[in-house]
């Protein structure tokens, strides 16, 4: 089946700083990659997603790429803000089944200080 | 705009009881999904629903079991609980291969 692997498992970045957030998947067919933020105790809300064809998206500070070829997707913030902390999965939808769940990787705990 | 609603938020049961968690989906999505999530882990899928069947199945124990019913609604049935499934419990819902939305979850403790 598919499997995502996400790093940095932690990281910590100032204010006004970028943060970058790793995601590997290995099935070549998978075609949709969403990001999901977590704040402790609440619910995975979608912040960004894009499907295979098309490189790159962004949406104000928040940006994702993906990488066909190298089967790797990243997500960016720019201009970090306190209340960006959480805790941030990728996610890939792999193809190769009748259903439509989605493969989380296993998160980043992101923290920006002030 | 309407979002996946999930009851009870919060259910402490005892080991060995059963429990039964409820979702609305958004209408008009035709999956519904249940994920568990343990403190500090990703969410883990357990099984999907597509137009009230049955359509993957993942990490769900046998003690668990769930439908889907006439209504798009969907229950998640829990028997012989373990302290082990201590955990979030989130149902989601999509339109087919779209965006996948996820319900406020249920925090079930098993004591």
């Amino acid at each position: 089946g598919e499997n995502v692997e996400q790093h940095p498992s932690t990281l910590s970045v100032q204010e006004g700083d970028s943060a970058v957030i790793k995601c590997t998947y290995s099935d070549s067919a998978s075609n949709y990659f969403p990001w999901y933020k977590q704040e402790l105790g609440k619910r995975p809300q979608l912040i960004i997603d894009i499907r295979s064809n098309v490189g790159e998206k962004k949406d104000q500070r928040i940006a994702v790429t993906l990488n066909k070829t190298a089967k790797h997707f990243s997500l960016h913030i720019t201009e970090t803000q306190p209340e960006d902390s959480a805790v941030y999965f990728c996610a890939a939808l792999p193809t190769s089944h009748s259903g439509y769940a989605l493969n989380f990787g296993k998160g980043t705990s992101l923290l920006v200080t002030p | 705009a309407a979002g996946v609603i999930q009851s009870p938020r919060h259910l402490i049961k005892e080991k060995r009881e059963t429990a039964t968690l409820k979702c609305y989906p958004i209408p008009r999505h035709d999956t519904v999904y249940w994920y568990q999530q343990g403190p500090g882990q990703d969410p883990q899928f357990l099984i999907s629903f597509y137009e009230k069947m049955q359509s993957d199945k993942g990490s769900i124990p046998d003690r668990f079991s769930a439908q889907q019913f006439s209504d798009y609604h969907s229950e998640l049935n829990m028997s012989s609980l373990e302290l082990g499934d201590s955990a979030l419990y989130f149902c989601a819902s999509s339109l087919r291969a779209g965006p996948t939305f996820f319900g406020q979850g249920t925090r079930l403790t098993v004591v």
